[in-house]
């Protein structure tokens, strides 16, 4: 099954600054992979996702980026503000029937 | 649209009592998940659904069962509760291949 681990565990930056957060996944037939956004108190929310046909997506403050060769994705946060405060989740599905494994999460503080 | 929606929000159970977490989406979705999630632990799938009438185990199903009598509806039943299903449930739906999930607001739940 697919193994998908996340980097850092948690992570704070200076408001105005950019935030990385890097997952590795395991199966190299994975072709879709998703970044969910949980604030406190709420469900995952899907903030941006990448299929393998493309190398990077941005979308205004944010961009996913993916090396399949090195089986690794990326999500970019750049011009960090408060309201990105939250605890930030990958996910890759397994090949063998598309259910997504999902990272252990990163929480993002962005100081004032 | 309502999306997904989770009921109740909150509930303390005594240990050996039973219950049931509803999760309804509008979505059309075939596939529906129920998730805990636990301090540092991320999101881990307790069963999911590929269709209406179809159940199946995840990666933590023990203690818990599950039906999907309606398309739109998911149930996630605790038939005696312990201490160590204390955590925050969330519901999720998705079509079936290769796409996002749209996650619930969650019920959080204490077993004391």
């Amino acid at each position: 099954g697919e193994n998908v681990e996340q980097h850092p565990s948690t992570l704070s930056v200076q408001e105005g600054d950019s935030a990385v957060i890097k997952c590795t996944y395991s199966d190299s037939a994975s072709n879709y992979f998703p970044w969910y956004k949980q604030e406190l108190g709420k469900g995952p929310q899907l903030i941006i996702d990448i299929r393998s046909n493309v190398g990077e997506k941005k979308d205004q403050r944010i961009a996913v980026t993916l090396n399949k060769t090195a089986k690794h994705f990326s999500l970019h946060i750049t011009e960090t503000q408060p309201e990105d405060s939250a605890v930030y989740f990958c996910a890759a599905p397994r090949s063998n029937d598309y259910k997504l494994s999902f990272g252990a999460g990163t929480t993002v503080t962005v100081r004032a | 649209n309502a999306g997904v929606t989770q009921t109740p929000k909150f509930r303390v159970l005594k240990t050996g009592q039973s219950m049931t977490l509803l999760c309804a989406q509008d979505m059309n979705h075939e596939y529906m998940y129920w998730y805990r999630q636990d301090p540092g632990m991320g999101l881990r799938l307790i069963h999911y659904s590929v269709g209406e009438g179809t159940t199946a185990k995840g990666e933590v199903p023990d203690g818990y069962n599950v039906s999907r009598l309606k398309k739109q509806n998911f149930l996630l039943g605790l038939e005696s509760a312990a201490p160590s299903q204390t955590s925050v449930y969330f519901c999720a739906s998705s079509f079936p291949v290769g796409d996002g999930y749209t996650f619930g607001s969650g019920t959080r739940l204490t077993v004391v």
